[in-house]
C-alpha cells in the first residue's frame, strides 16, 4: 500500500486561502469517504482537523474545510493565519482494511 | 480532557523487542478501536496497525506483518504494541491513537523509541 501523494510544500499570505491536495487510488480515497486531515505543530502530536471528507470535530475552526473528487481529496484553509504555518497530513481507509497516510505538506505563511 | 495517556522514552538495541503501553483514561477500551502510528525523525506519519474495540481482532500494515503484535487488557483499560527484531530505522515516536469515525481522533503524547547499539 503506497502512501497518498501530497505536495511537499505550499505557501500563502495571511488572509489568503490555500488548498492542499491528497491523491490516492481506487483502493483508498476513490472507494471510501473515510478521508481525514491532520495538523501537526513541531514537537506535538497531530490534531484531527477533518474526518469523513468534510466533517469538522468540535472546536475546529470553520476556516478548515475538506472535499473530495474521484481519487483526490483536498483541504482548504481560508483566511490564513501565521499559526497555520506547520505540517498537514491526509489519511484514508483502504480496501485492504488498513489505513494509509499522505507524505505530509509543509505550509509556509509568508 | 486527556483521553489517551502515553509517555516515556526508551533506548533498545538492534534485534531486541519492545512492548509499549497506552492507557485509556476517560473511556472504556471496548468502546473504540485503537491504532498505533509512528513518526521517524524528520519524516511523516506511518500507520502500523489497530486493535478492534471488541474481541481480539487486529489489523497490521503489511510492512509490519510478523514483527508486530497489538493486544489490549480490558481489566486495566490498557493497549499494548510489541515490536520485535528492532532495527535502527525503527527509531521513531510511537503514538497510540483512539479511533473516531474511521479517523485518528485522540492522540497520546507519544513514546520516543531509539534503537541503537
Amino acid at each position: 500500500q503506497s502512501a497518498l501523494t501530497q505536495p511537499a510544500s505550499l505557501s500563502g499570505s495571511p488572509g489568503q486561502s490555500i488548498t492542499i491536495s491528497c491523491t490516492g487510488s481506487n483502493s483508498d480515497i476513490g472507494n471510501y469517504n473515510h478521508v481525514s486531515w491532520y495538523q501537526q505543530h513541531p514537537g506535538k502530536a497531530p490534531k484531527l482537523l477533518i474526518y469523513e471528507v468534510t466533517n469538522r470535530p468540535s472546536g475546529i475552526s470553520d476556516r478548515f474545510s475538506g472535499s473530495k473528487s474521484g481519487n483526490t481529496a483536498s483541504l482548504t484553509i481560508s483566511g490564513l493565519q501565521t499559526d497555520d504555518e506547520t505540517d498537514y497530513y491526509c489519511a484514508s481507509y483502504t480496501t485492504f482494511n488498513t489505513w494509509v497516510f499522505g507524505g505530509g505538506t509543509k505550509l509556509t505563511v509568508l | 480532557q486527556v483521553q489517551v495517556v502515553q509517555y516515556g522514552t526508551e533506548v533498545s538495541k538492534p534485534g531486541a523487542s519492545v512492548k509499549l503501553s497506552c492507557k485509556a483514561s476517560v473511556y472504556s477500551l471496548t468502546s473504540s478501536h485503537m491504532h498505533w502510528v509512528r513518526q521517524a525523525p524528520g519524516h511523516g506519519l506511518e500507520w502500523m496497525g489497530m486493535s478492534a474495540d471488541i474481541g481480539d481482532t487486529t489489523r497490521y500494515a503489511q510492512k509490519f506483518q510478523g514483527r508486530v503484535t497489538m493486544t489490549r487488557d480490558t481489566s486495566t483499560n490498557t493497549v499494548y504494541m510489541e515490536l520485535r527484531s528492532l532495527r535502527s530505522d525503527d527509531t521513531a515516536v510511537y503514538y497510540c491513537v483512539r479511533d473516531f469515525a474511521w479517523s485518528f481522533g485522540s492522540w497520546g503524547q507519544g513514546f520516543l523509541l531509539t534503537v541503537s547499539s
